[in-house]
């Protein structure tokens, strides 16, 4: 089956734009999860959805926000763009709620390379 | 904050030997543990997981281990294998649905 999509891959911006990145989850999957990966700092969660709904956040300023369709798809958005938010971003889909369950796993995709200029 | 740390950022290990990666965590309502294995330009990929109830979790070549006094796992690959040259990244949760708090990353090469 078709695994986590990730869209665009690859992206350059100039500081102050805004950018929305996509993410189509495996099939059947209701929950996405979104994480920026920078050099030093591995992967920093930023929220998690589930049915629509968010349900975690992580501590990133309000720029950062997402919001999660019916067919499970999300989106994340980034306003006013820094120099510092020059990363890898990650989506990752599951089946359901992996903890306090403690079964199954995140599965994610390849990955938006967002270049801030 | 990293409440999920990886002291080692590389390791080179010789084919054959094994390959003993290692996870420190801070916070004791963690509960659930996972490894990741990444090669570039791709998402990063389950390896093996371990619940809290568990002190040891085996697949294949792959081995986690959990001390939860010493908030500390770890994972072992015997024998390495040249394909196994990727970043490893634990991830650790506790009750909070799926947010996970991953350390920085462990650069394994495997000569041949």
């Amino acid at each position: 089956k078709a695994g986590v999509t990730q869209t665009p891959r690859y992206l350059i911006k100039t500081r102050g734009q805004q950018v929305t990145l996509s993410c189509s989850p495996i099939s059947g999957h209701r929950s996405v999860s979104w994480y920026q990966q920078t050099p030093g700092q591995g992967l920093q969660f930023l929220f998690e959805y589930f049915s629509e709904t968010q349900r975690n956040k992580g501590n990133f300023p309000g720029r950062f926000s997402g919001r999660q369709f019916s067919n499970s798809r999300s989106e994340m958005n980034v306003s006013t763009l820094e120099l510092g938010d020059s990363a890898l971003y990650l989506c990752a889909s599951s089946r359901t709620v992996v903890a306090p369950s403690n079964t199954g796993e995140l599965f994610f995709g390849e990955g938006s390379r967002l270049t801030v200029l | 904050d990293q409440q999920v740390k990886q002291n080692s950022p590389s390791l080179s290990v010789q084919e054959g030997r094994i390959s003993i990666l290692n996870c420190d965590y801070t916070n004791s309502m963690f509960d659930y543990f996972l490894w990741y294995k990444k090669y570039p330009a791709e998402g990063p990929t389950f390896l093996i997981s371990i619940s809290s109830i568990k002190d040891k979790n085996e697949d294949g070549r792959f081995t986690v281990f959990l001390n939860k006094s010493a908030k500390h796992l770890s994972l072992h690959i015997v024998p390495s294998q040249p394909g196994d040259s990727a970043v490893y990244f634990c991830a650790a949760s506790g009750d909070t649905g799926n947010q996970f708090y991953f350390g920085t990353g462990t650069s394994l090469t495997v000569i041949p």
